[in-house]
């Protein structure tokens, strides 16, 4: 277990709707971040909060958003979702939010969009 | 071409064979580098961080990262069956990258008894 908890584990959902997946980050642990995996893509990085604030941007889709409450859990909203949108879902957290510090995953959110 | 190049495999070994690894990268700036292994459905777990280039030694694993020819390896020594899962290297450029990590494809290994 690496302490990063995510929830759901999984969701169902129809085209055109919008989901909140949820992050509490280890204890400690300051940066949060959201990886999308998909077969042709595998991980790909989506973005990163430190403390409240973003940190790193990938090629996150504009109907996908993410923020960071002061209790440090995050959220990944994604909307207007479409065939394609369907992945694992990963968040991660490290205590600082540069790559000197040990990156650890949750065990995903699966997603299936039908 | 995508920054981080992984042989998807898969990869088949018997039992205590020693297995080797290996990505190859792009981007010069990338100096944090890692190994995770994922089970099937499973979040990635962090096997091996190596900052820079040398060898790391972590029990039956060890970690090699050649900045040079921008190439890092995992040699699994005394292979089990418990080992058989995907294996991920990422990297990460420091800097502006924050904690940004760039994966590779990712390997399957399976190690039949």
């Amino acid at each position: 277990d690496s302490g990063v908890t995510q929830t759901p584990k999984h969701l169902i959902t129809a085209t055109g709707q919008r989901v909140t997946l949820r992050c509490s980050p280890r204890s400690g642990d300051l940066s949060v971040y959201w990886y999308q995996q998909s077969l042709d893509q595998g991980l790909q990085f989506l973005i990163q909060y430190y403390n409240g604030e973003e940190r790193a941007k990938g090629n996150i889709l504009e109907r996908f958003s993410a923020q960071q409450f002061p209790d440090l859990h995050s959220e990944l909203n994604l909307s207007s979702l479409e065939l394609g949108d369907s992945a694992l879902y990963f968040c991660a957290s490290s205590v600082g939010d540069d790559g000197r510090n040990t990156i650890y995953f949750g065990e995903g959110s699966w997603l299936t969009v039908v | 071409q995508k920054e981080v190049e992984q042989d998807p495999g898969p990869l088949s070994v018997p039992e205590g064979a020693i297995v080797s690894l290996n990505c190859t990268y792009s981007n010069s700036a990338f100096q944090y580098f890692m190994w995770y292994r994922q089970y099937s459905r499973k979040g990635p777990e962090l096997l091996m961080y190596t900052y820079s280039s040398g060898n790391k030694e972590d029990g039956r694993f060890t970690a090699q990262v050649d900045k040079s020819s921008k190439y890092i390896s995992l040699f699994i020594r005394d292979s089990q069956p418990s080992d058989s899962a995907t294996y991920l290297c990422a990297m990460n450029a420091g800097g502006t990258s924050y904690g940004k990590l760039t994966f590779g494809q990712g390997t399957i290994l399976t190690v039949h008894p």
